[in-house]
């Protein structure tokens, strides 16, 4: 079945220490989005790319890139994660902007 | 400011109550809106909403939006167990989405 694939599925990482997440779809969508979810709150966008072209949220801390290699993969790397960036972490795709977001089944970050 | 708020809360029924979620929204440049449903993992797409007025349903599940009074609802008829789970509702705006801190559904048998 065409799908979103995040891993790992749980990340733990030291204060400071660099971590990436991945994602994967093989739905051959244009747009790939990155969200980040505390407990007990909604989905926040971090960014999106559409086709190459990428889109940073306003609020998106400085210590949060991302990288688009293909049409396939997406990334999150956090430069240097402090405690307050546990979370989990959501990637979604959709065919074009505006459309439904098919989302992958998340990687939980925990920090130590 | 953007903002989607969803209401209630929480709320907790017993099986094959009908129950009735709420969405409003205050976005500027508004395109769609959209349900989840959110379990134990990530969200589940449910319904996409462009045009006030017009009813989407999937089985039990039935949607509607108000353009003018911004807002939709998202209904379920004939609850079961299987419906507990948190229903976000998300408005696209330009090309953004925004989401509501969802409301977290609890069926009991």
């Amino acid at each position: 079945d065409a799908m979103v694939i995040q891993n790992p599925r749980y990340q733990v990482t030291q204060f400071g220490k660099p971590v990436t997440l991945s994602c994967s779809q093989t739905l051959n969508h244009n747009v790939m989005y990155w969200y980040q979810q505390k407990s007990s709150q909604a989905p926040k966008l971090l960014f999106h790319y559409y086709d190459k072209d990428f889109n940073n949220e306003a609020d998106t801390p400085d210590n949060f890139q991302s990288r688009r290699p293909n049409t396939s993969f997406c990334f999150l790397d956090i430069r240097s994660p402090g405690l307050g960036d546990a979370a989990m972490y959501l990637c979604a795709t959709s065919p074009w902007p505006g459309q439904a977001q098919h989302f992958g089944d998340g990687t939980r970050l925990s920090i130590l | 400011e953007d903002k989607v708020v969803q209401s209630p809360l929480s709320l907790v029924v017993h099986e094959g109550d009908t129950v009735t979620l709420n969405c409003s929204y205050e976005v500027t440049n508004f395109r769609s809106l959209l349900w989840y449903k959110q379990e134990k993992k990530a969200p589940t797409f449910l319904f996409m909403l462009t045009s006030s007025g017009i009813e989407k349903k999937s089985g039990r599940l039935s949607s509607i939006l108000d353009k003018k009074e911004l807002f939709s609802i998202l209904n379920i008829t004939a609850t079961q167990t299987g419906d507990s789970a948190v229903y976000l509702c998300a408005v696209e705006a330009g090309n953004q989405f925004y989401f509501g801190t969802g409301t977290s559904l609890t069926v009991i048998p």
